[in-house]
C-alpha cells in the first residue's frame, strides 16, 4: 500500500518562499505528482517527477528524492491567489497498476 | 479550464432518493474516474474506466453503480446513501490508464440528509 504525509496547513506572507514537504513509503513508484486545488474547484495539474532532482515551472518547484522517499513544492513570490490546497500524489507501479494515491493535501494561506 | 465538466455541482438528497452525477470529457482521452473527497482526507479512488470497461472497483458498496456508455461520459448513479457519503465527488480523465496524468473535473457536492 502507499503511505503519503504532508502538513495539514501552512501560512505565508505574500512576496514570500513556501515550501510544503511530502514523505511516502510505497510498495511501488512510478512518479510522484502535485496538484493545486482552489477552495470548490477542480485539482489542477503542477508538476510530476519520476527521476531524483529539481523541476522547475516558473514560480514553483518540485523536488524528488526516490531513495529518501521525499519530495517538495517550492512556491516562490507568492501572490494572494496561491492561497489552496496543494495535494501529492504517487503512482504505484504496473503491479498496482499504476494506482495513484493522494496525500490529505496541504492548505496554504497567503496573508498580504 | 472546460476539459472535465461535472453536472450537478451540488447536490443535497435524503437517504431514500435516486439520483445521478455526469462528468463530461473534452480531451479525447480513454480513461476516466471517479473519487471521493471528504474534508481533511485524502482522495479516494471509487471506480476506473478504460475504454468504457471498469477496470478497477475499489470495494465501493453497492449503493454507487457506475456507468460509462462512452469514452466521453461518466454516471455516478447513487441510491439509498447514507450521511457519511456526504463528500465531494470528483470526475477525472487520462490518456490512458497508468502512465498519464489524471485531469479533474470541478466536482460535486454532495449532501445525504
Amino acid at each position: 500500500g502507499q503511505n503519503i504525509d504532508q502538513p495539514t496547513e501552512m501560512t505565508a506572507t505574500e512576496g514570500a518562499i513556501v515550501q510544503i514537504n511530502c514523505t511516502y513509503q510505497t510498495s511501488g513508484f512510478n512518479g510522484l505528482f502535485w496538484y493545486q486545488q482552489h477552495a470548490g474547484e477542480a485539482p489542477t495539474f503542477l508538476s510530476y517527477n519520476v527521476l531524483d532532482g529539481l523541476e522547475e515551472k516558473g514560480r514553483f518547484s518540485s523536488f524528488l528524492s526516490r531513495s529518501k522517499g521525499y519530495s517538495y513544492l517550492l512556491l516562490k513570490e507568492l501572490q494572494m491567489k496561491d492561497s489552496a490546497s496543494y495535494l501529492c500524489a504517487v503512482r504505484g507501479s504496473r503491479s498496482n497498476d499504476y494506482k495513484l494515491s493522494f496525500g490529505a493535501g496541504t492548505t496554504v494561506t497567503v496573508r498580504a | 479550464e472546460t476539459g472535465v465538466t461535472q453536472t450537478p455541482r451540488h447536490l443535497v438528497m435524503g437517504m431514500t432518493n435516486k439520483k445521478s452525477l455526469k462528468c463530461e470529457q473534452h480531451l479525447g482521452h480513454n480513461a476516466m474516474y471517479w473519487y471521493k473527497q471528504s474534508a481533511k482526507k485524502p482522495l479516494e479512488l471509487m471506480f476506473v474506466y478504460s475504454l468504457e470497461e471498469r477496470v478497477e472497483n475499489n470495494s465501493v458498496p453497492s449503493r454507487f453503480s457506475p456507468e460509462c456508455p462512452n469514452s466521453s461520459h461518466l454516471f455516478l448513479h447513487l441510491h439509498t446513501l447514507q450521511p457519511e457519503d456526504s463528500a465531494l465527488y470528483l470526475c477525472a480523465s487520462s490518456q490512458e490508464t497508468g502512465r498519464d496524468t489524471q485531469y479533474f473535473g470541478p466536482g460535486t457536492r454532495l449532501t445525504v440528509l
